[in-house]
């Protein structure tokens, strides 16, 4: 069964800064991986896709990357604003399947 | 930009009490998806929908869960008998075609059982 962790749970960084989300999976027969926002008690936001045959995918600021072989993907975040503060989700859909398999998230708070 | 629109936001139910959560998906979009998301807990699938049938469910999409599409607009998820632990925020998602993988999704209703 397909499980997905995100590290770190939250993380605080100042204005400005470069950061990177760490998502891990553990079935790398996946067909593809989306990164999602979800600010509180709203909706998911899709950020990127990226399909199992991606090396990365790049949407303004963010940049994503996948490595299949090792179930992992990073988010990278570029020149943070107070205004990406929200929860970070990664969700895989594996080969074969329809459903989305989530993480927790990671909650990042940019402070002014 | 076309979206996903759920409706009601809140419900409140007494246990026991049918609930049905509406969406109605992006127009030119096939496959249709429910999620749930307990608090402070993951995201987890409850089912998928294609050409009027169920493609996919979780085990969590038991016999008390049914989904239809009424019309040519409307996506529902019907619980037949709610229960304490259906209390959740319930996500209506949709996706173009097979092709296009991204699943866009609604802003939740949130479900309260007393």
């Amino acid at each position: 069964k397909q499980e997905v962790t995100q590290i770190p749970a939250a993380l605080s960084v100042p204005e400005g800064e470069n950061l990177v989300l760490n998502c891990s999976f553990t079935d790398s027969a996946i067909y593809n991986l989306q990164w999602f926002r979800q600010d509180p008690g709203k909706g998911l936001t899709s950020l990127l896709l990226i399909q199992s045959s991606q090396r990365e995918q790049t949407s303004g600021r963010l940049n994503a990357s996948l490595d299949k072989s090792s179930g992992r993907s990073t988010l990278y975040i570029a020149a943070s604003q107070p205004g990406d503060s929200a929860t970070y989700l990664c969700a895989v859909r594996d080969t074969g399947r329809r459903a989305l398999t989530f993480g927790s998230g990671t909650r990042l708070q940019v402070q002014p | 930009e076309p979206e996903v629109t759920q409706t009601p936001s809140h419900q409140v139910t007494q246990m026991g009490q049918e609930v049905i959560l509406r969406c109605v998906p992006i127009s030119n979009h096939l496959y249709f998806y429910w999620y749930r998301q307990i608090l402070g807990q993951k995201v987890e699938f409850l089912v998928s929908f294609y050409n009027n049938e169920i493609s996919e469910k979780s085990e969590i999409f038991d016999d008390q869960f049914s989904v239809e599409r009424p019309d040519g607009s409307n996506f529902t998820l019907k619980i037949r008998s709610t229960k304490l632990e259906d209390s959740a925020m319930y996500f209506c998602a949709s996706t173009l075609l097979a092709a296009e993988e991204t699943q866009y999704f609604g802003p939740g209703t949130r479900l309260l059982v007393l």
